[in-house]
């Protein structure tokens, strides 16, 4: 089965360092999206891109945030600085967008971040 | 905007139970409403999907019915076996967009 890959699985780091989560998705799928997930919040949106282009980072606190893909097959999303706050487990999720009503969306592991 | 309500958890079911976790949204339009399942330490997997109203979704012996009536889409399943354990998202996508709006999700716990 083709995967969603997500690196780290596993960050911490201390306050006020910039942290880069990667996510490969699946060979051919055109919309990649970032999800973070909180006990609190549960899943929140973050980012979404279409053929690459970003077409809704709404979610994102723009301050400290940034989603990109520099290619069809890599979409990174980076905090400069973390703060506590951001612990979270980010997830990257990936389809084909005429397709995703009948299919849905294949997620990732997920990474999880713990900033101290 | 679109909205999707879940049940409150955990749900605590002896193996060989019902369930039914209730799912309820608020879309414009006729949007598609997924079932996805999430198991410890792991990502969201789609668990089922139904495309418009009436459509029954299944897998793995779990179910849910697209009620356009009741804007609902509940889970069900007739005996949970331990290895069900995990938490339950309902979604749904509308067709104006491609973002995919989740529930908060429903842990469900199964003990022997």
């Amino acid at each position: 089965d083709a995967r969603v890959t997500q690196t780290p699985r596993d960050k911490v780091t201390e306050m006020g360092q910039e942290v880069t989560m990667r996510c490969q998705p699946i060979l051919g799928h055109n919309t990649v999206f970032w999800y973070r997930q909180t006990m609190m919040q549960g899943l929140e949106l973050l980012a979404y891109f279409r053929n690459r282009a970003p077409l809704d980072d709404s979610g994102m606190p723009k301050d400290r945030f940034s989603a990109e893909m520099p290619d069809a097959t890599l979409a990174t999303l980076k905090i400069q600085p973390s703060e506590p706050r951001d612990s979270a487990v980010y997830f990257c999720a990936s389809g084909l967008d005429r397709d995703r009503e009948v299919k849905g969306y294949t997620f990732g592991s997920g990474t999880r971040l713990t900033v101290v | 905007g679109d909205s999707v309500t879940q049940m409150e958890g955990p749900v605590t079911l002896s193996e060989e139970a019902f369930l039914t976790i209730n799912c309820t949204y608020t879309a414009t339009g006729y949007p598609s409403l997924f079932w996805y399942v999430q198991y410890p330490g792991e990502g969201l997997q789609l668990l089922l999907k139904a495309t418009k109203a009436d459509d029954k979704g299944s897998n793995k012996g779990f179910e849910a019915t697209y009620r356009k009536e009741t804007t609902s889409f509940h889970l069900e399943k007739g005996s949970v076996q331990v290895s069900d354990s995990a938490v339950y998202f309902c979604a749904l996508t509308n067709s104006g967009y491609s973002t995919l709006t989740f529930g908060k999700g429903t842990m469900l716990l199964v003990s022997p």
